[in-house]
Protein backbone atom coordinates (compact mmCIF):
# COMPACT_ATOMS: atom_id res chain seq x y z
CA UNK A 1 0.00 0.00 0.00
CA UNK A 2 0.91 3.61 -0.07
CA UNK A 3 1.73 3.86 3.94
CA UNK A 4 1.84 1.97 6.79
CA UNK A 5 -1.57 0.76 7.68
CA UNK A 6 -2.34 -0.10 11.56
CA UNK A 7 -5.87 -1.77 12.90
CA UNK A 8 -7.65 -1.03 14.86
CA UNK A 9 -7.18 2.58 15.24
CA UNK A 10 -8.00 2.54 18.83
CA UNK A 11 -8.89 -0.22 21.22
CA UNK A 12 -10.79 -0.31 24.69
CA UNK A 13 -9.89 -3.85 26.17
CA UNK A 14 -10.82 -5.29 30.14
CA UNK A 15 -7.77 -5.97 32.39
CA UNK A 16 -6.67 -9.31 31.93
CA UNK A 17 -7.76 -9.60 28.20
CA UNK A 18 -5.89 -10.74 25.21
CA UNK A 19 -5.12 -8.11 22.30
CA UNK A 20 -4.03 -8.65 18.51
CA UNK A 21 -2.66 -4.93 17.11
CA UNK A 22 -2.05 -5.68 13.40
CA UNK A 23 0.88 -4.16 11.38
CA UNK A 24 0.73 -3.44 7.15
CA UNK A 25 3.91 -2.56 5.93
CA UNK A 26 4.53 -0.84 2.51
CA UNK A 27 5.08 -2.80 -0.21
CA UNK A 28 8.64 -3.93 -0.26
CA UNK A 29 9.91 -2.99 2.72
CA UNK A 30 11.69 -6.29 4.20
CA UNK A 31 12.21 -4.28 7.79
CA UNK A 32 9.17 -3.40 10.18
CA UNK A 33 9.64 -2.32 13.48
CA UNK A 34 7.38 -1.89 16.49
CA UNK A 35 7.33 1.23 19.03
CA UNK A 36 5.03 2.14 21.93
CA UNK A 37 4.37 5.52 22.55
CA UNK A 38 2.95 5.90 26.32
CA UNK A 39 1.64 9.30 27.77
CA UNK A 40 4.15 11.36 28.82
CA UNK A 41 7.29 8.98 27.96
CA UNK A 42 9.06 8.86 24.88
CA UNK A 43 8.87 6.18 22.55
CA UNK A 44 10.16 2.58 23.27
CA UNK A 45 11.38 0.46 20.48
CA UNK A 46 9.44 -3.34 20.97
CA UNK A 47 10.58 -5.44 18.39
CA UNK A 48 12.21 -5.48 15.37
CA UNK A 49 11.71 -7.63 12.49
CA UNK A 50 13.82 -8.43 9.05
CA UNK A 51 11.47 -10.11 6.49
CA UNK A 52 10.08 -12.97 8.79
CA UNK A 53 12.64 -13.22 11.47
CA UNK A 54 12.98 -11.50 14.90
CA UNK A 55 16.25 -10.63 15.15
CA UNK A 56 16.16 -7.89 17.99
CA UNK A 57 13.16 -8.56 20.61
CA UNK A 58 14.98 -6.75 23.16
CA UNK A 59 12.39 -4.29 24.23
CA UNK A 60 9.38 -6.73 24.67
CA UNK A 61 8.82 -5.29 28.31
CA UNK A 62 7.79 -9.12 29.13
CA UNK A 63 7.14 -12.57 27.96
CA UNK A 64 3.07 -12.01 27.97
CA UNK A 65 3.98 -9.83 24.67
CA UNK A 66 4.92 -11.16 21.89
CA UNK A 67 5.25 -10.43 17.67
CA UNK A 68 5.11 -12.11 14.69
CA UNK A 69 5.52 -11.37 10.99
CA UNK A 70 4.35 -13.96 8.17
CA UNK A 71 5.15 -13.59 4.38
CA UNK A 72 7.17 -10.80 4.90
CA UNK A 73 4.34 -8.28 4.90
CA UNK A 74 1.86 -8.18 7.72
CA UNK A 75 3.05 -8.34 11.28
CA UNK A 76 1.01 -8.82 14.30
CA UNK A 77 1.55 -7.70 18.34
CA UNK A 78 -0.24 -9.81 20.57
CA UNK A 79 -0.09 -8.54 24.20
CA UNK A 80 -1.94 -11.75 26.81
CA UNK A 81 -3.57 -11.23 29.95
CA UNK A 82 -3.38 -7.17 29.23
CA UNK A 83 -2.93 -5.00 32.29
CA UNK A 84 -3.78 -1.12 33.14
CA UNK A 85 0.04 0.02 32.28
CA UNK A 86 -0.03 -1.50 28.45
CA UNK A 87 -2.00 1.45 27.99
CA UNK A 88 -0.49 3.32 25.65
CA UNK A 89 0.04 3.74 21.28
CA UNK A 90 1.72 1.76 19.61
CA UNK A 91 3.36 2.12 16.62
CA UNK A 92 4.40 0.36 13.51
CA UNK A 93 7.04 1.60 11.12
CA UNK A 94 8.35 0.20 7.77
CA UNK A 95 11.60 0.45 6.11
CA UNK A 96 13.58 -0.29 2.96
CA UNK A 97 16.95 0.42 4.87
CA UNK A 98 16.50 2.86 7.71
CA UNK A 99 20.28 3.97 7.56
CA UNK A 100 19.39 5.45 4.26
CA UNK A 101 15.87 6.04 3.38
CA UNK A 102 14.80 6.49 6.96
CA UNK A 103 11.56 4.68 8.59
CA UNK A 104 7.63 5.47 7.71
CA UNK A 105 5.45 4.92 10.54
CA UNK A 106 2.13 4.30 10.77
CA UNK A 107 -1.24 6.11 12.78
CA UNK A 108 -0.62 3.75 15.53
CA UNK A 109 -3.27 1.54 17.41
CA UNK A 110 -4.03 3.29 20.68
CA UNK A 111 -4.79 0.94 23.21
CA UNK A 112 -6.63 1.57 26.92
CA UNK A 113 -6.99 -1.09 29.37
CA UNK A 114 -9.86 -0.72 31.76
CA UNK B 1 24.66 2.13 24.53
CA UNK B 2 23.26 4.33 22.07
CA UNK B 3 20.93 7.70 23.21
CA UNK B 4 19.42 10.47 22.20
CA UNK B 5 19.06 13.78 24.36
CA UNK B 6 16.91 16.78 23.76
CA UNK B 7 16.36 19.60 25.23
CA UNK B 8 13.46 20.16 27.87
CA UNK B 9 10.29 21.47 26.53
CA UNK B 10 7.42 23.05 25.90
CA UNK B 11 9.25 25.53 23.81
CA UNK B 12 6.67 28.59 23.36
CA UNK B 13 7.99 31.02 20.79
CA UNK B 14 5.82 33.72 18.70
CA UNK B 15 5.41 33.70 15.06
CA UNK B 16 8.57 34.75 13.19
CA UNK B 17 10.75 34.32 15.58
CA UNK B 18 13.98 32.12 15.50
CA UNK B 19 13.89 27.95 16.59
CA UNK B 20 16.74 26.38 17.59
CA UNK B 21 16.03 22.55 19.38
CA UNK B 22 18.91 21.05 20.51
CA UNK B 23 20.17 17.70 20.31
CA UNK B 24 23.33 14.99 20.89
CA UNK B 25 23.68 11.79 20.88
CA UNK B 26 25.68 9.26 22.01
CA UNK B 27 26.20 6.49 19.62
CA UNK B 28 28.88 3.66 18.31
CA UNK B 29 30.02 3.86 14.88
CA UNK B 30 28.63 6.41 12.62
CA UNK B 31 24.69 6.18 13.36
CA UNK B 32 22.21 8.17 10.73
CA UNK B 33 20.60 10.85 12.46
CA UNK B 34 17.05 11.80 11.73
CA UNK B 35 14.29 14.62 13.18
CA UNK B 36 10.81 13.38 13.18
CA UNK B 37 7.66 15.87 14.10
CA UNK B 38 4.12 14.62 15.43
CA UNK B 39 1.96 17.32 14.83
CA UNK B 40 -1.40 17.01 17.38
CA UNK B 41 -3.71 13.87 16.70
CA UNK B 42 -1.30 12.53 14.00
CA UNK B 43 1.54 10.14 13.71
CA UNK B 44 5.34 10.65 13.30
CA UNK B 45 6.08 12.29 10.44
CA UNK B 46 10.02 12.39 9.11
CA UNK B 47 11.01 15.37 8.61
CA UNK B 48 14.53 15.68 7.46
CA UNK B 49 17.24 13.33 8.02
CA UNK B 50 21.59 13.00 7.64
CA UNK B 51 23.73 9.93 6.91
CA UNK B 52 26.97 11.34 7.44
CA UNK B 53 29.24 14.03 9.26
CA UNK B 54 28.52 17.44 7.31
CA UNK B 55 25.79 16.47 5.82
CA UNK B 56 22.88 19.15 6.35
CA UNK B 57 18.73 17.79 5.90
CA UNK B 58 16.67 20.45 5.35
CA UNK B 59 12.73 20.57 4.95
CA UNK B 60 9.83 23.04 4.91
CA UNK B 61 12.53 25.53 6.20
CA UNK B 62 14.16 23.45 9.29
CA UNK B 63 17.35 22.50 8.81
CA UNK B 64 20.14 20.31 11.00
CA UNK B 65 23.91 19.26 10.71
CA UNK B 66 25.44 16.29 11.50
CA UNK B 67 27.96 17.55 13.73
CA UNK B 68 30.37 14.57 14.87
CA UNK B 69 32.92 16.86 16.76
CA UNK B 70 30.40 17.74 19.00
CA UNK B 71 27.99 14.42 18.69
CA UNK B 72 25.31 17.13 17.89
CA UNK B 73 21.90 17.90 15.49
CA UNK B 74 20.53 20.63 16.10
CA UNK B 75 17.09 21.48 14.52
CA UNK B 76 16.79 25.27 13.24
CA UNK B 77 14.60 26.97 11.43
CA UNK B 78 14.18 30.94 10.50
CA UNK B 79 11.08 31.98 11.08
CA UNK B 80 8.56 29.74 12.46
CA UNK B 81 4.82 29.54 11.82
CA UNK B 82 1.82 28.14 14.13
CA UNK B 83 1.28 25.52 11.97
CA UNK B 84 4.42 24.44 12.83
CA UNK B 85 3.25 23.55 17.06
CA UNK B 86 3.97 19.68 17.39
CA UNK B 87 6.18 17.65 19.16
CA UNK B 88 9.60 17.84 17.69
CA UNK B 89 11.84 13.94 18.13
CA UNK B 90 15.70 13.55 17.60
CA UNK B 91 16.46 9.83 16.46
CA UNK B 92 19.94 7.92 15.56
CA UNK B 93 19.75 4.92 13.73
CA UNK B 94 22.82 2.49 14.98
CA UNK B 95 24.62 0.84 12.72
CA UNK B 96 23.75 -3.32 13.99
CA UNK B 97 19.79 -3.59 13.56
CA UNK B 98 19.22 -0.29 12.65
CA UNK B 99 16.41 0.29 15.13
CA UNK B 100 15.46 3.76 16.01
CA UNK B 101 16.70 5.35 18.90
CA UNK B 102 14.56 8.35 20.14
CA UNK B 103 14.71 11.72 22.22
CA UNK B 104 11.81 12.07 24.36
CA UNK B 105 10.93 14.90 22.17
CA UNK B 106 10.56 18.37 22.60
CA UNK B 107 7.44 20.28 22.41
CA UNK B 108 6.91 23.21 20.41
CA UNK B 109 4.01 25.92 20.99
CA UNK B 110 3.98 29.32 18.40
CA UNK B 111 1.68 31.79 18.78
CA UNK B 112 0.55 34.23 16.85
Amino acid sequence: GAGVSQSPSNKVTEKGKDVELRCDPISGHTALYWYRQSLGQGLEFLIYFQGNSAPDKSGLPSDRFSAERTGGSVSTLTIQRTQQEDSAVYLCASSLDGRAYGYTFGSGTRLTVV
Amino acid sequence: GNSVTQMEGPVTLSEEAFLTINCTYTATGYPSLFWYVQYPGEGLQLLLKATKADDKGSNKGFEATYRKETTSFHLEKGSVQVSDSAVYFCALSDTGFQKLVFGTGTRLLVSP
